[in-house]
């Protein structure tokens, strides 16, 4: 079945460093890619999608490609802040409509 | 605009009780899901609902039940309440015509003792 492997956390970086959080999928077609964010004691905010391969993703200063030849959709920032400390998930919606999330990736920032 | 809202914020039962969550959708959204988020984990779909309908279904056990309203509004039963059922129950609208936009309610804990 469809599934989403993201790196283990926790990724811990200072201020104003680059970030790369590695998302792996498999699924059969063409899914939809998200990555999602939350915050402590928060539920979900989605940060950026793509529906297509070769698509970017972009908002707040992160990124996301959809990589069809790598089954990829890593998330990167060039400068980190530490109100950018949260948990990651990465997320694919396939043939169905549900989503299917990564165990997520704890990013915290030091001043 | 009010976005997805959830209630109770908390929830304590003991094993074997029986509890109901809710859920409102964001304001223009009819479709509603559900999904359970154990500690450290991604969340897992349960259970999606449209036109008052179950529409799919994750892997759950038939103890987890829904249902939704004509105001679009949804709740979710849980019978015979287990520890692993402890987790933080997520909510999450959309509009069927385009569900790859989902949006997320805070989420009930439901602590199972």
């Amino acid at each position: 079945g469809d599934s989403v492997t993201q790196m283990e956390g926790p990724v811990t970086l200072s201020e104003e460093a680059f970030l790369t959080i590695n998302c792996t999928y498999t699924a059969t077609g063409y899914p939809s890619l998200f990555w999602y964010v939350q915050y402590p004691g928060e539920g979900l905010q989605l940060l950026l999608k793509a529906t297509k391969a070769d698509d970017k993703g972009s908002n707040k200063g992160f990124e996301a490609t959809y990589r069809k030849e790598t089954t990829s959709f890593h998330l990167e920032k060039g400068s980190v802040q530490v109100s950018d400390s949260a948990v990651y998930f990465c997320a694919l919606r396939g043939s169905s409509y549900k989503l299917i999330f990564g165990s997520g990736t704890r990013l915290l920032v030091r001043p | 605009d009010a976005g997805v809202t959830q209630s109770p914020t908390h929830l304590i039962k003991t094993r074997g009780q029986q509890v109901t969550l809710r859920c409102s959708p964001k304001s223009g959204h009819d479709t509603v899901s559900w999904y359970q988020q154990a500690l450290g984990q991604g969340p897992q779909f349960i259970f999606q609902y449209y036109e008052e309908e179950e529409r799919q279904r994750g892997n759950f056990p038939d103890r987890f039940s829904g249902h939704q309203f004509p105001n679009y509004s949804s709740e979710l039963n849980v019978n015979a309440l287990l520890l692993g059922d402890s987790a933080l129950y997520l909510c999450a609208s959309s509009k069927w015509t385009s569900t790859d936009t989902q949006y997320f309610g805070p989420g009930t804990r439901l602590t199972v003792l």
